[in-house]
């Protein structure tokens, strides 16, 4: 399978844990995005990256929230201190540059 | 602000019925947009991508268009069936220093038999 792939597919955490989520983007994809959605909302923006280097990342991003690219091939999303309203599907998507963007299956982030 | 809307919200068509999808965008400038379909609790499939230099793209039952000067994109599907039943999501890329794309709250369509 040659798709965005996105590990775990689930995860609940009890509130004030930390997650990490990982995204496997297609394979020659120089840009890899991170975006939240909540039930019945559209996906919303969190940071996106150009090969390693992490070109925006939106004010819903807080300080708790990290993202990385090294070597620019897979991504990691980590939530510090995880709050209630932290849960939500997380999706990760990869395009070439300014062309048709893939999204993985996504990961569904239960805080308890 | 870039903002892109989706109206309706939900629609409800019969079986074998054409119908059309619509998405507006504030911002004219727009590099591309891109429909997806989502089903409940599942990524996003990408179905069509409409470059800003092109009026419309085709796959099977569907038919974007898109209008730069309206602000507006359409997504028609011919004779639907119950398995269109989804979710449609249009996102608008802008490209240079702004890198994401931004997404309508979508339309959820039954196809009901």
């Amino acid at each position: 399978d040659t798709g965005v792939s996105q590990n775990p597919r689930h995860k609940i955490t009890k509130r004030g844990q930390n997650v990490t989520f990982r995204c496997d983007p297609i394979s020659e994809h120089n840009r890899l995005y991170w975006y939240r959605q909540t039930l019945g909302q559209g996906p919303e923006f969190l940071t996106y990256f150009q090969n390693e280097a992490q070109l925006e990342k939106s004010r819903l991003l807080s300080d708790r929230f990290s993202a990385e690219r090294p070597k620019g091939s897979f991504s990691t999303l980590e939530i510090q201190r995880t709050e209630q309203g932290d849960s939500a599907m997380y999706l990760c998507a990869s395009s070439p540059r300014g062309a048709e963007a893939f999204f993985g299956q996504g990961t569904r982030l239960t805080v308890v | 602000k870039q903002e892109v809307t989706q109206i309706p919200a939900a629609l409800s068509v019969p079986e074998g019925e054409n119908l059309v999808l619509n998405c507006s965008f504030t911002d004219s400038a727009i590099y591309n947009l891109q429909w997806f379909r989502q089903d409940p609790g599942k990524g996003l499939t990408s179905l069509l991508l409409i470059q800003s230099s092109q009026r419309e793209q085709t796959s099977g039952r569907l038919n974007a268009s898109l209008d730069k000067s309206s602000g507006r994109s359409t997504l028609y599907i011919a004779a639907s069936q119950p398995g269109d039943s989804a979710t449609y999501l249009c996102a608008a890329f802008y490209g240079g220093s702004q890198g994401n794309l931004i997404f309508g709250k979508g339309t959820k369509l039954s196809v009901k038999p």
